[in-house]
């Protein structure tokens, strides 16, 4: 198993700002994913981030918008960019093999 | 897009009743996944099912992989207030390195002690 942190863990932001948001695992991990869930609702993949190489995002998310980094086997960041409120949302990052993966507290993003 | 149905959407029980909630798709999937979440927190993982007509237990929560692989049920048996949270299925026909999963809408469980 992995322990996921995430930091912060809930943010209020104006329209407009950029927030980055850090994943540290416990152990390290090839691959790492990022997921946004809105309020009530499921969960929806917005990039997998693998150490060494360029996110892969998926339809509906774009680099410009979502850049993430890996610098190392541990760490991700996932920056929510130009934010407005259709941005609010809960962001969650995860790790490990597609079939089980470990998932990080959240972070809880209001825009206003 | 592919899409997972869950059912019921939400549950109010009484501790010590037995649940079941399911989880159907249209497309087949060869691997099927149950998560729960707690308010506040990220999904953990609870029970994963790998082959078709595969029933998998862990503590007082059973499920089933559907034989045609379009379905799985998740039963918890002598619910307890703790049992509370959203319970997602999610699939995938991947593994390891390859593919991501894709999640259900989740039944909300309330416990009622």
């Amino acid at each position: 198993s992995a322990v996921i942190s995430q930091k912060p863990s809930r943010d209020i932001c104006q329209r407009g700002t950029s927030l980055t948001i850090q994943c540290q695992v416990d152990s390290q991990v090839t691959m790492m994913f990022w997921y946004r869930q809105q309020p009530g609702q499921s969960l929806t993949l917005i990039a997998t981030a693998n150490q060494g190489s360029e996110a892969t995002y998926e339809s509906g998310f774009v680099i410009d918008k979502f850049p993430i980094s890996r610098p190392n086997l541990t760490f991700s960041t996932l920056t929510v960019s130009n934010m407005s409120p259709e941005d609010s949302s809960i962001y969650l990052c995860s790790a490990g093999q597609i079939e089980t993966q470990y998932f990080g507290p959240g972070t809880r993003l209001l825009v206003l | 897009g592919q899409q997972l149905n869950q059912s019921p959407q939400s549950m109010f029980i009484q501790e010590g009743e037995d649940v079941s909630m399911n989880c159907t798709s249209s497309s087949i999937f060869n691997t099927w996944l149950w998560y729960k979440q707690d308010p506040g927190e990220g999904p953990v993982l609870l029970i994963a099912l790998y082959k078709a007509g595969e029933l998998t237990s862990n503590g007082r929560l059973t499920a089933q992989f559907g034989i045609t692989r379009k379905d799985s049920f998740l039963n918890i048996s002598a619910s307890i207030p703790s049992d509370v949270g959203i319970y997602f299925c999610a699939v995938t026909n991947y593994g390891g390195s390859q593919g991501n999963l894709i999640f259900g809408k989740g039944t909300k469980l309330s416990v009622k002690p």
